[in-house]
């Protein structure tokens, strides 16, 4: 089941802060999100399995809601070099030996002007 | 770091022939891939699993006569796509994940993409 990302686009001056939301109608096992520029192939940014989990690096961070029904992306102060597609992925049930794929979420488009 | 790798890196064919599409864990062993597809401005579509010496499993929709895959290493997937027609000219992902344990966070890692255009 695709879960829905918000908002569809988002544009930003350089500095600015940013939230992007993932839900799902039912608890998930894990999110993971992805930052993709035009052309090229998603970059990882981060995995969050545990309900309440927040976790960050640099100025992005992410949080997954108790109920493990929501993930929020977190930009702060964001550079130009953030632009892009950003993306949710997400587990269902618990990967049995790796082989349970991401459903992504349509994508978040960011874009930041100078 | 985990790197996967795709080959080649864009593809351009005429109508009717099939393409190969290459995909590699370079560093580590991956008992299953995972091949996407994403159209222009959309998400990645997941067309199938990949596993290591069975048989893929297809999406809904997606014809596993007329998109072949193989596994048939630790390391190695194939994507041929058979009888190529304009409208599977798309933009094709492979990603794979490590051996149950072998990553701390059990991520997927995506190879660079392979961009298909069928004439």
């Amino acid at each position: 089941q695709q879960p829905v990302q918000s908002p569809q686009a988002v544009i930003l001056r350089e500095g600015e802060d940013a939230v992007i939301n993932c839900s799902s109608s039912k608890a998930l096992y894990s999110v993971h999100w992805y930052r993709q520029k035009h052309g090229e192939a998603p970059v990882f940014l981060m995995i969050l399995l545990k309900g309440g989990e927040q976790k960050g690096h640099e100025k992005i961070s992410a949080s997954f809601n108790e109920k493990k029904q929501q993930s929020s992306l977190y930009l702060t102060a964001s550079q130009l070099s953030y632009s892009g597609t950003y993306f949710c992925g997400t587990e269902s049930w618990a990967p049995n030996s790796g082989n349970t794929p991401l459903v992504f979420g349509k994508g978040t488009r960011l874009s930041v002007i100078a | 770091g985990a790197v996967v790798s795709q080959h080649p890196s864009w593809v351009i064919c005429k109508s009717g022939t099939s393409v190969k599409i290459e995909c590699r864990s370079l560093d580590f062993q991956a008992t299953t891939m995972f091949w996407y597809r994403q159209f222009p401005k959309q998400s990645l579509m997941l067309m199938a699993t990949s596993n290591e010496g069975s048989k893929a499993t297809y999406e809904q929709g997606v014809e596993k006569d007329k998109f072949l895959i193989n596994h048939a290493s630790l390391t190695l997937s194939t994507l041929t796509v058979t009888s190529a027609h304009p409208e599977d000219s798309s933009f094709y992902i492979c990603s794979a994940r490590g051996l149950a344990g072998a990553f701390l966070d059990n991520e997927q890692f995506f190879g660079p993409g392979t961009r298909l255009t069928v004439l």
